[in-house]
């Protein structure tokens, strides 16, 4: 099976602007998460897509958005730009099923805010 | 919310020698405790899981150990080699855990 992949990989955009990435997991996965991932903080979560719902959401404001489409696919916004919100975006899926919480990461998109 | 502290955060060894690190976690009904590798430039990626039914698990030479009374578990790495330089998360997970909080990493290097 084709792994998870990001879109795009790289990304350059300035203070107040939104972004939107996008995720497309491997094939009969059912759950997205998204992480934000930065030297000094690890790997943050942002939030949990399942079945096309937010499944739980991690301590970002609310400029940090997302949905996730009937076919699992999922895209993750933020809205006015800050230049603390440059960092490595990485989703990762999973099949969520009984005893499946092995979380399978992309190659993650990396967003620099001037 | 699960807190969730991984030591030591660095963590330099010379090649052949053993490496172990350690997770604390706080939410008693976590039962699942994953160790993710992320080389540099790379994705993390799962490298050994037990549950909390288990309270050893080896795969050639790393190996997890879990105190579920402690609620602490391990990542043991034995004969280590440059391979292995990377920095390891470690992902309790179960329980209210929904958040999926990760430790802040270990950076393990590996000196030949």
């Amino acid at each position: 099976k084709a792994g998870v992949t990001q879109t795009p990989r790289y990304l350059i955009k300035t203070r107040g602007q939104q972004v939107t990435l996008s995720c497309s997991p491997i094939s009969g996965h059912r759950s997205v998460s998204w992480y934000q991932q930065t030297p000094g903080q690890g790997l943050q979560f942002l939030f949990e897509y399942f079945s096309e719902t937010q499944r739980n959401k991690g301590n970002f404001p609310g400029r940090f958005s997302g949905r996730q489409f009937s076919n699992s696919r999922s895209e993750m916004n933020v809205s006015t730009l800050e230049l603390g919100d440059s960092a490595l975006y990485l989703c990762a899926s999973r099949p969520a099923g009984l005893f499946q919480e092995t979380q399978y990461f992309g190659p993650g998109t990396r967003l620099l805010v001037l | 919310g699960e807190n969730v502290e991984q030591h030591p955060s660095t963590l330099s060894v010379q090649e052949g020698d053993s490496a172990v690190i350690k997770c604390t976690y706080s939410d008693s009904a976590s039962n699942y405790f994953p160790w993710y590798k992320q080389e540099l430039g790379k994705r993390p990626q799962l490298i050994i899981d037990i549950r909390s039914n288990v309270g050893e698990k080896k795969d050639q030479r790393i190996a997890v150990t879990l105190n579920k009374t402690a609620k602490h578990f391990s990542l043991h790495i034995t004969e280590t080699q440059p391979e292995d330089s990377a920095v390891y998360f470690c992902a309790p997970t179960g329980g209210s855990n929904y958040k999926l909080t990760f430790g802040k990493g270990t950076l393990l290097t590996v000196n030949p």
